[in-house]
């Protein structure tokens, strides 16, 4: 069964430094979203792209996050620099198109010293 | 901004208990409603969902859920849970043209055997 990719797995990272998260959607999922999940709260979606276009970024912190999917496959998260409040579960998704099934991968557990 | 709310942030139940899980949304407009399960150490997964038509759905592993429009409630139910139940569970809103899914913070499921 095909399933999203997401690494690393867990990351540890200290203040100020950069970090950068890799997600691998299903095959021929034209759009993914990259949610990012506090302790003891629900997933908040950051970004959405619908093949290699940005389609909402209006929850991204823009001073310091920054997502790409330049080739409208895989795609990454970066934040810098990394703050103690970053410190979540990061996760992607992705779906056939909007308003689908979304499907989510693993995460990447983010803990900032 | 449409929000979510889990009332139950945690339940504890015996085997062959029933179950119901509050999830009350704010938005006026038409909605999709989801509910995803994390099981232990597993991704986030659909557990059912409604677009439209009858407001009962039924999803996997004898869920289903009720959709009643007029109290703007999309409770999850169970007539008799089972040990291998215990998980969490999101309840998520898509009311946009974007597929942009509002999750609640969750409930977190223990099943006692």
């Amino acid at each position: 069964e095909a399933e999203v990719a997401q690494s690393p797995r867990y990351k540890i990272t200290e203040k100020s430094q950069a970090v950068a998260f890799w997600c691998d959607p299903i095959s021929g999922h034209a759009t993914l979203y990259w949610y990012r999940q506090i302790l003891g709260q629900g997933p908040e979606l950051l970004v959405q792209f619908q093949d290699e276009s940005v389609v909402d970024d209006s929850q991204l912190p823009k001073d310091r996050f920054s997502a790409e999917r330049l080739k409208g496959v895989d795609s990454t998260l970066k934040i810098q620099p990394a703050e103690l409040g970053d410190s979540a579960m990061y996760l992607c998704a992705s779906s056939l198109g909007t308003g689908a099934e979304q499907f989510f991968g693993p995460g990447t557990r983010l803990t900032v010293l | 901004a449409q929000s979510v709310s889990q009332h139950n942030h945690h339940v504890i139940l015996s085997e062959a208990a029933s179950l119901e899980l509050g999830c009350n949304y704010s938005y006026g407009g038409t909605v999709n409603l989801f509910w995803y399960v994390q099981y232990p150490g597993q991704h986030l997964q659909l557990l059912l969902k409604y677009f439209s038509g009858d407001p009962l759905v039924k999803g996997i592993k004898g869920f289903e859920a009720e959709f009643i429009k007029s109290k703007f409630s999309f409770n999850l139910r169970k007539p008799s849970v089972q040990w291998s139940d215990t998980a969490e569970y999101f309840c998520a809103v898509d009311g946009s043209t974007l597929g942009r899914l509002y999750f609640g913070r969750g409930t977190q499921l223990t099943v006692w055997p």
